[in-house]
């Protein structure tokens, strides 16, 4: 079946500093990935839509210029999480659609910022 | 706009049945999805229904459309410790993929 994955499982990085988190589909092409952020109550925020080849789409209260997102090719959309701040640590989770329009998630990110 | 709303906790005992249940706003999809999520891990499709049904049976799993109230359920039959997680559901929508806060089921013995 369609398998997207998610890199990395885990990250701890350094406030101030931008991390990088991938999401790829394996076997299938995905023209829209979706980001998501899921806070410790359990609640699953979509954060943003990743649109291959042109502009993502952000929800509303998600800073653009904070959350950088790049959907350069059809099976691969990043997330940058730019000048991290310790408010920014949660799980990252993206997602795709797809043939049948059931979603795909990848395995999570774990952002740690100290 | 779309909206899911779910309730957020369920606690059952083991080998009962455990029910979880959902309202949405979007109906435009062909199929509607409930995802499983375990502890400190992604996502997984759990089962589906197509739009046009009213129920599908899977195993220990039924789940139940009710589209003129927009209402989805999920139920699980003999619920078992490995059945806790967290429970999504998704009506669908190719460009929208929104999702409530889910509910988590707690199984005891």
């Amino acid at each position: 079946g369609a398998v997207v994955s998610q890199h990395p499982s885990r990250v701890i990085c350094k406030s101030g500093t931008s991390v990088k988190i991938e999401c790829r589909s394996l076997d299938f092409q995905a023209t829209t990935m979706f980001w998501y952020r899921q806070f410790p109550k359990q609640s699953l925020m979509l954060m943003a839509t990743s649109n291959e080849g042109s502009k993502a789409t952000y929800e509303q209260g998600v800073e653009k210029d904070k959350f950088l997102i790049n959907h350069a090719s059809l099976t691969l959309s990043t997330l940058t999480v730019t000048s991290a701040h310790p408010e920014d640590s949660s799980f990252y989770i993206c997602s795709a659609r797809g043939q049948l329009s059931e979603a795909f998630f990848g395995q999570g990110t774990r952002l740690t910022v100290v | 706009g779309e909206d899911v709303e779910q309730s957020l906790f369920l606690s059952v005992r083991e080998g009962d049945s455990s029910v979880i249940n959902c309202t949405y706003t979007d109906s435009s999809s062909t199929y509607l999805y409930w995802y499983k999520q375990e502890p400190g891990a992604g996502l997984q499709l759990l089962t589906y229904i197509f739009s046009n049904m009213d129920m599908k049976q899977d195993q220990r799993l039924t789940v139940l459309l009710n589209k003129k109230d927009k209402h989805l359920s999920l139920r699980i039959a003999d619920t078992q410790t490995g059945d806790s997680a967290i429970y999504f559901c998704d009506s669908g929508g190719y460009n929208k993929l929104i999702f409530g806060a889910g509910t988590r089921l707690a199984v005891h013995p």
